[in-house]
């Protein structure tokens, strides 16, 4: 059974570029996390998605945008990069059904702006 | 807005001893879920052990258990006989009930296994 994964592994980007990254759930989950984990710091909370719609939305500009396709995929957008966009970005899966909710990690993209 | 406090940027044990990392967070909910998550060097975050706020009991995962003081909002997670397998970040997160929300994460803790 695959778990979480996401490509690419490694990007790096200049200033004002857009980039997508993308993020397949693991087999059976249908909502989609992603979360910015800068050098040093924890992961923050970008946004969600489940059944193809936004659900929930962290404090981050409207330069992140995402999407959900119908097999569970999903995609990270961000435009006008900025230097403090390199971070390590990480996706999240999980089946809501479940009481506790587990979101399972994938290994990320680390982007790099320069 | 909820946030989760880790005071101990390191910490350093012995293989074989026990260490403690600290966690406390601010909520004004009272369901919600918490959880440690491992993330060694290569990057996977790793679900090590997670609490329900409305469970009394102190959640055990094998070498791994949590001392949850609900009215004091602190969440410590407690590593026996520490391996050097457990080096790693050590990140406390909060999530409230429903099951929609994101997590809110702590600035971690670095856990060194001394051999």
């Amino acid at each position: 059974d695959a778990g979480v994964t996401q490509s690419p592994t490694h990007l790096i980007k200049t200033r004002g570029q857009q980039v997508t990254l993308r993020c397949s759930p693991k087999s059976g989950h249908d909502t989609v996390s992603w979360y910015q984990q800068a050098l040093g710091q924890g992961p923050q909370f970008i946004f969600q998605y489940y059944e193809e719609e936004e659900r929930q939305r962290g404090n981050f500009p409207d330069r992140f945008s995402g999407h959900q396709f119908p097999n569970y995929s999903s995609e990270l957008n961000v435009n006008a990069l900025l230097l403090g966009d390199s971070a390590l970005y990480l996706c999240a899966s999980s089946f809501p059904e479940l009481s506790y909710n587990e979101q399972f990690f994938g290994p990320g993209t680390r982007l790099t702006v320069l | 807005a909820q946030t989760v406090t880790q005071s101990q940027p390191e910490m350093s044990v012995q293989e074989a001893e026990t260490v403690t990392l600290s966690c406390t967070y601010d909520t004004s909910e009272s369901d919600y879920y918490l959880f440690w998550y491992k993330q060694p060097p290569s990057r996977q975050m790793i679900l090590v052990i997670r609490q329900e706020a409305y469970k009394q009991q102190n959640a055990t995962e094998n070498r791994f258990s949590v001392n949850f003081q609900k009215a004091a909002k602190s969440f410590s997670l407690k590593i026996s006989d520490s391996q050097l397998g457990d080096a790693a970040m050590y990140f406390c997160a909060y999530r409230p009930g429903g099951g929609a929300d994101g997590l809110t994460f702590g600035k971690g803790t670095h856990l060194i296994i001394q051999p």
